[in-house]
């Protein structure tokens, strides 16, 4: 039980263009979800987290229109990234969770990288 | 801001050898996790750490955590090669934001 998918697992786009990512929830419904970043050789950032029917809370520095998070379903959130740069080629981890806030396990995705062009 | 740091930040050991790989934080939190990466892929869990004195094993790698000092120790038994990765410790702060340490790439020399 708890797998969580994303889709793509790689994706390669032209610079100015924008990209969606999916992160699902397989098995379970999750009332909460995150999305971080990894840069080669790096740790993950968390860039925000996402509650379903509500809009996503970003971390500081986190361009919120930059980077467009949807949840709109217990087993669903996106993030877009929009007008991709070179600077945005990343490894982007989504990680589900059972519920809200408390101590809840955070399941994570495959992962997406990124490569823009 | 709460800061997680983590070191070695590498770690080259022969097989057979033991080491530790220390994990400090900022601010209070109860909840700490250890994961392994491989190259290119996610996150593996390898342990929850939910109260002060924890302890978990799992074959040779123990974990451990100590809230009052803010620090969560990995120690690593007679290393073979497949422990080769990086590892991570996560914070979990109020909300369930995980924050991440700075990771501990370890690699084991035969």
């Amino acid at each position: 039980g708890a797998v969580v998918s994303q889709h793509p697992s790689r994706v390669i786009c032209k610079s100015g263009t924008s990209v969606k990512i999916e992160c699902r929830s397989l098995d379970f419904q999750a009332t909460t979800m995150f999305w971080y970043r990894q840069f080669p050789k790096q740790s993950l950032m968390l860039m925000a987290t996402s509650n379903e029917g509500s809009k996503a809370t970003y971390e500081q520095g986190v361009e919120k229109d930059k980077f467009l998070i949807n949840h709109a379903s217990l087993t669903l959130s996106t993030l877009t990234v929009t007008s991709a740069h070179p600077e945005d080629s990343s490894f982007y981890i989504c990680s589900a969770s059972r519920q809200a806030g408390g101590s809840a396990e955070q399941f994570f995705g495959p992962g997406t990288r990124l490569t823009v062009l | 801001e709460l800061k997680v740091e983590q070191n070695p930040l590498f770690l080259s050991m022969q097989e057979g050898k033991n080491y530790t790989i220390y994990c400090n934080y900022s601010t209070t939190s109860d909840r700490l996790y250890w994961y392994r990466q491989d190259p290119g892929k996610s996150l593996e869990s390898l342990f929850v750490l939910l109260s002060n004195g924890a302890v978990k094993q799992e074959g040779r790698l123990m974990a451990s955590l100590d809230t009052k000092a803010r620090l969560s120790t990995l120690h690593i038994t007679a290393a073979v090669h497949d422990l080769s990765a990086t590892y991570f410790c996560a914070v979990a702060r109020t909300g369930n934001q995980f924050y991440f340490g700075t990771g501990t790439s370890l690699t084991v020399i035969p």
